[in-house]
C-alpha cells in the first residue's frame, strides 16, 4: 500500500480564495483524521470521521473550515476564504478500529503545507 | 477527561549517549499510550504503543517506553543516540475505560543529537 496520499504538497494562496485539500486513506482503514500543525498551538485534531460519517468536528476553527467524506477512499478540507494565521501543515491520517491491539495505530500521511498571503 | 504533557521543549544529547523523553499523563481509567516521531516535513510516524502486558514495550529503530503507573509516566527511551535520531517525538494518551475515543496528542519535544 502506498500509505496516506495528500495533495497538493505545497498550496500558497492569496486571502479571500478557496482552498481544498485532498486525502485518500489507506486502503480498509474505516478512521480518518484531519489535524492541524503549527507552531504555536502543536498538533490539533481538527474533525474525524468514521465510515465516511463525521464524528467530531469540535476542533474545526470556525465556519470557514469544512470536511466531507464522499466515499471510503476521499475526503477533502476546505477552506472558504482562507485567511494568512490559516497557514500551517494539514495532516490527514488513518487507522483501522478503535478497538486497542494493532488497529490503534495511526497513519499519517505527508502533510500539505499551507501559505496564505 | 484525558491530556499529556510533554515537559520539555527540547532535549539535547550527544551521540552515543542515552536519551530520554518524558511524558506524562492523565486519564480518568486504564490508558493507551503511544508514541510517534516526526522527521523534517514529514508526518507523523508510530514507534511504539503500550495496551497492556509488559511495562517495557520495545519499538522502531531502538527505542523503548516504560510505562509506569505509580508516576503516570510513559518516557521513551534509547540506549546509545544516533545523529538520525534528531526529529520531533510525540507521546499520544487515550483512556480505555470510554469517554473520547480519540488519543489525545502531547505538544512534542525536539530532540536534537549532536555528534
Amino acid at each position: 500500500d502506498a500509505g496516506v496520499i495528500q495533495s497538493p504538497r505545497h498550496e500558497v494562496t492569496e486571502m479571500g480564495q478557496e482552498v481544498t485539500l485532498r486525502c485518500k486513506p489507506i486502503s480498509g482503514h474505516d478512521y480518518l483524521f484531519w489535524y492541524r500543525q503549527t507552531m504555536m498551538r502543536g498538533l490539533e485534531l481538527l474533525i474525524y470521521f468514521n465510515n465516511n460519517v463525521p464524528i467530531d468536528d469540535s476542533g474545526m476553527p470556525e465556519d470557514r473550515f469544512s470536511a466531507k467524506m464522499p466515499n471510503a477512499s476521499f475526503s477533502t478540507l476546505k477552506i472558504q476564504p482562507s485567511e494568512p494565521r490559516d497557514s500551517a501543515v494539514y495532516f490527514c491520517a488513518s487507522s483501522f478500529g478503535l478497538a486497542g491491539g494493532s488497529q490503534e495505530t495511526q497513519y499519517f500521511g505527508p502533510g500539505t503545507r499551507l501559505l496564505v498571503l | 477527561a484525558q491530556s499529556v504533557a510533554q515537559p520539555e521543549d527540547q532535549v539535547n544529547v550527544a551521540e552515543g549517549n542515552p536519551l530520554t523523553v518524558k511524558c506524562t499523563y492523565s486519564v480518568s481509567g486504564n490508558p493507551y499510550l503511544f508514541w510517534y516521531v516526526q522527521y523534517p516535513n514529514r508526518g507523523l510516524q508510530f514507534l511504539l504503543k503500550y495496551i497492556t502486558g509488559d511495562n517495557l514495550v520495545k519499538g522502531s529503530y531502538g527505542f523503548e517506553a516504560e510505562f509506569n503507573k505509580s508516576q503516570t509516566s510513559f518516557h521513551l527511551k534509547k540506549p546509545s543516540a544516533l545523529v538520525s535520531d534528531s526529529a520531533l517525538y510525540f507521546c499520544a494518551v487515550r483512556d480505555a475505560s470510554g469517554g473520547s475515543y480519540i488519543p489525545t496528542f502531547g505538544r512534542g519535544t525536539s530532540l536534537i543529537v549532536h555528534p
